[in-house]
């Protein structure tokens, strides 16, 4: 089944303890890109990448890397955590630019 | 900066009514709109695109309709279901950025009654 994985889907986690949200998509898709949801804004792009070792800065890239070190896998990295970046995280994936983005079915980070 | 908004912010109807999603966005310059389903819990699922150059696309009883000149799409849903209570995702593509992201709108949480 086509689908795009991540783990974990919840995470409770306290100030500054380095975590990693893990993505990976079976689709052999070039293009993957990271989101934030918050209530009122929408969803946010944090990193995006183009292939294996390109990526590159979105909307809200503060407090984050990622690395596309395999074309599958595109894990999300927060250093130290902070409860600004408590919210619902999306990883996507997709063939090409401009084609039909497939979501994951989201990580629920709570900062304490 | 492209703004994408979504009227009603939440719609509640009975079971069989057809109904219409709003979608505005204030820069006409994009590549593709998108139109997504969220289901609490759940990720994102994609229910059409519509590239800049085609007017409308259908899926069952799904219809998008787009008018980039106006910035505006709609979302036309045929003999609602409970089962399509969701929350629904307007998106858009622009072409200013280099095709790298998409732009949400917030979303209409829509509620159809049995």
């Amino acid at each position: 089944e086509a689908q795009v994985t991540q783990n974990p889907r919840y995470l409770i986690t306290v100030t500054g303890k380095k975590l990693t949200v893990t993505c990976s998509q079976n689709m052999n898709h070039e293009y993957m890109s990271w989101y934030r949801q918050d209530p009122g804004l929408g969803l946010r792009q944090i990193y995006y990448s183009m292939n294996v070792e390109v990526t590159d800065k979105g909307d809200v890239p503060e407090g984050y890397k990622v690395s596309r070190k395999e074309k599958r896998n595109f894990p999300l990295i927060l250093e130290s955590p902070s409860p600004n970046q408590t919210s619902l995280y999306f990883c996507a994936s997709s063939s090409m630019i401009g084609e039909t983005q497939y979501f994951g079915p989201g990580t629920r980070l709570l900062v304490l | 900066k492209q703004e994408v908004t979504q009227i009603p912010a939440a719609l509640s109807v009975p079971e069989g009514e057809n109904l219409v999603l709003n979608c505005s966005f204030t820069d006409s310059a994009i590549y593709n709109l998108q139109w997504f389903r969220q289901d609490p819990g759940k990720g994102l699922t994609s229910l059409l695109l519509i590239q800049s150059s085609q007017r409308e696309q259908t899926s069952g009883r799904l219809n998008a309709s787009l008018d980039k000149s106006s910035g505006r799409s709609t979302l036309y849903i045929a003999a609602s279901q409970p089962g399509d209570s969701a929350t629904y995702l307007c998106a858009v593509l622009p072409m200013n950025t280099g095709f790298q992201k998409l732009v949400f709108g917030t979303g209409t949480r829509l509620l159809v009654s049995p």
